[in-house]
């Protein structure tokens, strides 16, 4: 298994941009996770899908983040519009549901200037 | 609020020491996991705990979940470069399936 693949794994854009991050869960895995990374933060949970449908998105942050999950292998978490303090790394998580173990992708380095 | 708190936070030692991390909460979870990052990656699972006072090893390194279900360590033994990374505890709530992380104690092992 190629494990969660994230794209792009960089992402440089300018304030106002839109940005949207893609991920593929391992196959089989029911659960996935978007996190968002800072140095000041930690790792902060975002928004998470069981069998596609969104069950909380109590961290994202505002309206200017969305998140959808049209099948079981796909993910997109968009930014619209960006700000430079959404600067961050972005990881992708799947898990099999009640497996509290998580395998994640290598992430999207997120910078907006 | 955080719920997770892992001490230390930065800890650099030489090839050969032993060392233990901690992973406090004043919360009960169901389980605990512990992952390692390096630079530029995901966290990589290590281990998951779930009875209180479980003990498991995985090579040099021993986790600990405490008999509260509060609390766990990572005790390392004879650490070796390869062991710098940013260790990360994680801890999940029944079956609600969403795991809160600790902020995480950067270790350095100089050869």
């Amino acid at each position: 298994d190629a494990g969660v693949i994230q794209s792009p794994r960089h992402e440089v854009t300018e304030m106002g941009q839109e940005v949207t991050l893609r991920c593929k869960p391992i196959s089989g895995h029911n659960s996935l996770f978007w996190y968002r990374q800072t140095m000041m933060r930690g790792l902060e949970l975002l928004i998470y899908f069981n069998n596609n449908v969104p069950i909380d998105d109590s961290g994202m942050p505002e309206d200017r983040f969305s998140a959808k999950m049209p099948n079981a292998s796909f993910s997109t978490l968009k930014i619209q519009p960006s700000e430079p303090r959404d600067s961050a790394v972005y990881f992708c998580a799947s898990s099999l549901r009640r497996d509290p173990g998580y395998t994640f992708g290598s992430g999207t380095r997120l910078t907006v200037v | 609020t955080q719920l997770l708190e892992q001490s230390p936070q930065f800890l650099s030692i030489q090839e050969g020491e032993n060392l233990t991390v901690y992973c406090n909460s004043s919360s009960v979870f169901s389980s605990l996991q512990w992952y390692r990052q390096e630079p530029g990656e995901g966290p990589v699972l290590l281990v998951t705990v779930v009875t209180g006072g479980e003990v498991k090893k995985l090579k040099r390194l021993t986790f600990q979940f405490g008999d509260a279900r509060k609390d766990s360590s990572l005790h390392i033994t004879a650490a070796q470069p390869g062991d710098t990374g940013l260790y990360l505890c994680a801890g999940a709530h029944g079956n609600a399936g969403k795991s809160t992380f600790g902020d995480g104690t950067t270790l350095t092992v100089k050869p």
